[in-house]
């Protein structure tokens, strides 16, 4: 099982609609909780961090942190195209640096 | 601030070539990190350093080496380059090791 996992996708969802990203971690000692967005040749930036189960919003953004069933989310409300990116989870595991997860490819549809 | 740049851009190298890509950031970050990135994968760990004179491997060191002199630089030399060196690689650093990242801009490096 790997450490962190998420859907590769590609999700594809129209413009104006809510996207759903999942993630999903293996150690429950984890306690800190970010979500990366990637363009196509570019570096990751940092969009949201989650330390507390819950919801936690920024604009459009909302993080979501369930630590007793091990998951984090990512919803992106009023989708535009100018969201479609690749998506990181990254999860403090305790040990090295953060875990990434391979990202979701996220497609928004005019 | 200019947070974490990286050098070069771009870079071919022909096999068996050496070559040292250069991090820096000016944050005062203890951490630095140096991942590599496949085409449609996610970020893999190279090396990472917890201060300077302080370096660890990741998940992937093989083939590379790291140094860490002083607070700001933390450079990954590449020795006897090989194809499978083909990437793009990425410095990042944080205040603390669960913390938020911070990552440069990136080097493209193909080897030929």
């Amino acid at each position: 099982q790997k450490e962190v996992e998420q859907n590769s996708g590609p999700l594809s969802v129209p413009e104006g609609a809510i996207a759903s990203l999942n993630c999903t971690y293996s150690d429950r000692g984890s306690q800190s909780f970010f979500w990366y967005r990637q363009y196509s040749g570019k570096s990751p930036e940092l969009i949201m961090s989650i330390y507390s189960n819950g919801d936690k919003e920024d604009g459009r953004f909302t993080a979501q942190l369930n630590k007793a069933s091990q998951y984090v989310s990512l919803l992106i409300r009023d989708s535009q195209p100018s969201d479609s990116a690749t998506y990181l989870c990254a999860v403090d595991t305790g040990r090295r640096a953060l875990t990434f997860g391979s990202g979701t490819r996220l497609q928004v549809q005019p | 601030n200019a947070g974490v740049t990286q050098t070069p851009k771009f870079r071919i190298l022909k096999i068996g070539q050496s070559m040292t890509l250069q991090c820096t950031q000016d944050m005062n970050h203890n951490y630095m990190y140096w991942y590599r990135q496949d085409p449609g994968m996610g970020l893999k760990l190279i090396y990472y350093s917890v201060g300077a004179g302080i370096t660890d491997k990741g998940e992937v060191p093989n083939g590379y080496n790291v140094s860490r002199s002083t607070t700001e630089d933390f450079p990954l030399r590449l020795e006897l380059a090989a194809p499978s060196q083909t990437s793009v690689y990425f410095c990042a650093s944080s205040r603390n090791i669960e913390d938020e990242q911070y990552f440069g801009p990136g080097t493209r490096l193909t080897v030929t």
